[in-house]
């Protein structure tokens, strides 16, 4: 049970280039997250995925897009990167999502947009 | 407690005496409050929740108080060791199925 993984563990971008972060989790949770995390702030959720086949919004979802095609992935793209964009990842996935639910976390990709 | 910016604060403690770490939330209507540790390189782990009905909540080694009437979380950590160095989170559950997530407190244990 390996709980919640993400690929890859580090990237560094050019202004422009495109990428695809990946999220797996072996729990069979519904829920699935993405947070941004910068220096001295709170995790910030950026898109989040309620089951198979469905995405919405957090609060900042600009720049930024996400897939749940299997339930145990999902997917955060990057379509145009920006240096504000610079930043660690953290992938998340809950049982349920009434927020009572506990949210398991991944180890993070750190990525540099230069 | 939590802080805007980007210097967090920072509680050092010597190994084996008691931490305390505050955090202030920032919704009333909150019902659900979480505290997650954040070691160096990882992603946050769940630590301890406790639900608005509560005012007290323990588990191993730590506790949370909850005060609904000024807004605080506290988390206790008994017998602090060099394995609790850590960045510590509160997260509340403030609408629906999201948590918001305060800045985040260093915990440094000397020993």
């Amino acid at each position: 049970n390996a709980g919640v993984t993400q690929t890859p563990k580090f990237r560094v971008l050019k202004t422009g280039q495109s990428m695809t972060l990946l999220c797996a989790q072996d729990m069979n949770h519904e829920y699935m997250y993405w947070y941004r995390q910068d220096p001295g702030m709170g995790l910030r959720l950026i898109h989040y995925s309620v089951g198979e086949g469905t995405t919405a919004k957090g609060e900042v979802p600009d720049g930024y897009n996400v897939s749940r095609l299997k339930k145990q992935n999902f997917l955060l793209g990057l379509e145009s990167a920006a240096p504000s964009q610079t930043s660690v990842y953290f992938c998340a996935s809950s049982y349920g999502g009434r927020g009572e639910d506990t949210q398991y976390f991944g180890p993070g990709t750190r990525l540099t947009v230069l | 407690g939590e802080s805007v910016g980007l210097h967090l604060p920072t509680l050092s403690v010597q190994e084996g005496d008691n931490s305390i770490i505050n955090c202030a939330y920032s919704n009333s209507a909150s019902d659900y409050f979480i505290w997650y540790k954040q070691e160096s390189g990882k992603g946050p782990q769940f630590i301890i929740d406790i639900r608005s009905n509560m005012d007290k909540r323990q588990g191993q080694r730590v506790t949370v108080l909850l005060n609904k009437t000024v807004k605080h979380l506290s988390l206790q950590i008994a017998a602090t060791q060099p394995g609790d160095s850590a960045v510590y989170f509160c997260a509340e559950n403030e609408y629906g199925n999201k948590l918001v997530f305060g800045a985040g407190t260093i915990l440094r244990v000397k020993s």
